[in-house]
């Protein structure tokens, strides 16, 4: 069984400070993970993803997340927040074999103060 | 370069009435998905379509049936609509179903049963 649990529903911060977006996973087999961002009526787009090679992954954006295994964790960071960053972001695992039990979590609202 | 491309965009349906909503991806894609999403929600996997000629139930397919006209088209068809299907509609399609491969998503369809 897996599951994915996003720690902050929303989070907010200021343009120009760092972003941390928090992402807890379980899973009894070797897990993908992913981060995926939503903008206002639009689908979702890919961010990043993990899949056992380098524990730290660099996506786009200038976004990039750590992985855990230790602590079961994929947080999402950025050095500096820019006002286009705002958007809903989800954490995502699979099994590294199939798809077809994709977990999704809650997702968590990024809000950006000019 | 459209991707992945649903209609209709929105759509309001009486209880009962029936509905097919519409998915095309021009990435030469093998798998295909379909999924709700529901407010304070992630997504969750309707059906999906590892190649062309295969669809399996995903982690809600009740009151749901797909097809995969061919490679390039995978379809969802509500028979009788219900209010508890009011929700926003996501098709995403990936090379294949392994579990560390991206999937690109579509806008969604938002559609309301009354």
């Amino acid at each position: 069984a897996q599951s994915v649990t996003q720690l902050d529903s929303h989070v907010s911060v200021s343009e120009g400070t760092p972003v941390l977006l928090r992402c807890n996973y379980s899973s009894s087999y070797s897990p993908s993970l992913f981060w995926y961002v939503q903008h206002p009526n639009k689908g979702l787009q890919l961010l990043l993803k993990y899949t056992s090679a380098a524990t730290l992954v660099k996506g786009i954006n200038g976004f990039e997340a750590e992985f855990k295994k230790s602590e079961t964790s994929f947080h999402l960071t950025k050095p500096s927040a820019h006002m286009s960053d705002a958007a809903e972001y989800f954490c995502v695992v699979t099994p590294w074999s199939s798809a077809s039990k994709i977990i999704f979590g809650s997702g968590t609202r990024l809000s950006i103060r000019p | 370069n459209a991707g992945v491309t649903q209609t209709p965009k929105f759509q309001v349906l009486k209880t009962g009435q029936s509905m097919t909503l519409q998915c095309a991806q021009d990435m030469n894609h093998n798998s295909m998905y379909w999924y709700r999403q529901d407010p304070g929600m992630g997504l969750r996997l309707i059906y999906y379509s590892a190649s062309e000629g295969t669809t399996d139930k995903g982690e809600v397919p009740n009151g749901y049936n797909v097809s995969r006209l061919n490679k390039r088209e995978f379809s969802l068809r509500l028979e009788s609509a219900a209010p508890s299907q009011t929700s926003v509609y996501f098709c995403a399609s990936s090379e294949a179903t392994g579990g560390n491969q991206p999937q690109h998503f579509g806008d969604g369809t938002r559609l309301s049963i009354l």
